[in-house]
């Protein structure tokens, strides 16, 4: 089945710095990935996602990489703020067509923290 | 509204008892769906309904656990019986048949 997981558990950065999350996948045939934030109490918040017809795409401060050769993908913010502080999820499809519809699987998250 | 909704925010039973989920989608969507999180835990698919069809069940943990959707409205999560292992926040989500799922705030469930 599908599976997507994260590298790093924890990020630690100061503010204005640049953060770097990743995550790998093992469905390559996955047309489509999300990256959620999620707030301490809140449910799971839309970032941005990207397809597999794309290497890049670029939000408010937020760009997302995409890598099919070796199944990874990455989340860049830039300047992070204190307000960024969070626990960061990747997502795809989790059925075997990779389709981007339907249920998902999320990996472990990635929490960052931001020192003012 | 402006998006999902659910009820109660958190809910603390005894075990043994039965406890109801309620999760109102984004008018419009067809998609709804439930996901569990366990503490410091990613999110956990547990079942999926998608405009008429029949529903994807295949996250539910056991029998205990069931969902109902009434048309492309409200939707129910029952747990019957509960176990201390069903201590969680259970996450609801909608989308459009195919597009981005929006996720509610969470019900915070307690079993002691």
């Amino acid at each position: 089945g599908e599976s997507v997981g994260l590298h790093l558990p924890t990020l630690s950065v100061q503010e204005g710095d640049n953060s770097i999350i990743n995550c790998a996948y093992s469905n390559s045939a996955s047309d489509y990935f999300i990256w959620y934030k999620q707030e301490s109490g809140k449910g799971p918040q839309f970032i941005i996602d990207i397809r597999s017809n794309m290497d890049k795409r670029q939000g408010q401060r937020v760009t997302v990489l995409l890598n099919k050769t070796v199944k990874h993908l990455s989340l860049q913010i830039a300047a992070t703020q204190p307000g960024d502080s969070a626990v960061y999820f990747c997502a795809g499809p989790t059925n075997a067509g990779g389709t981007s519809y339907g249920k998902l699987t999320f990996g472990q998250g990635t929490i960052l923290t931001v020192h003012p | 509204g402006a998006g999902v909704s659910q009820s109660p925010s958190n809910k603390v039973t005894e075990k043994g008892k039965d406890v109801e989920l309620r999760c109102d989608p984004i008018s419009g969507h067809t998609a709804l769906y439930w996901y569990r999180q366990r503490l410091g835990q990613g999110l956990e698919f547990l079942i999926y309904f998608q405009g008429n069809s029949a529903p994807d069940k295949s996250g539910l943990p056991s029998d205990r656990f069931s969902a109902e959707r009434t048309g492309e409205s409200v939707s129910t999560l029952t747990i019957q019986r509960t176990q201390q292992e069903d201590s969680a926040v259970y996450l609801c989500a909608s989308s459009y048949s195919v597009g981005t799922q929006y996720f509610g705030p969470g019900t915070r469930l307690l079993v002691l």
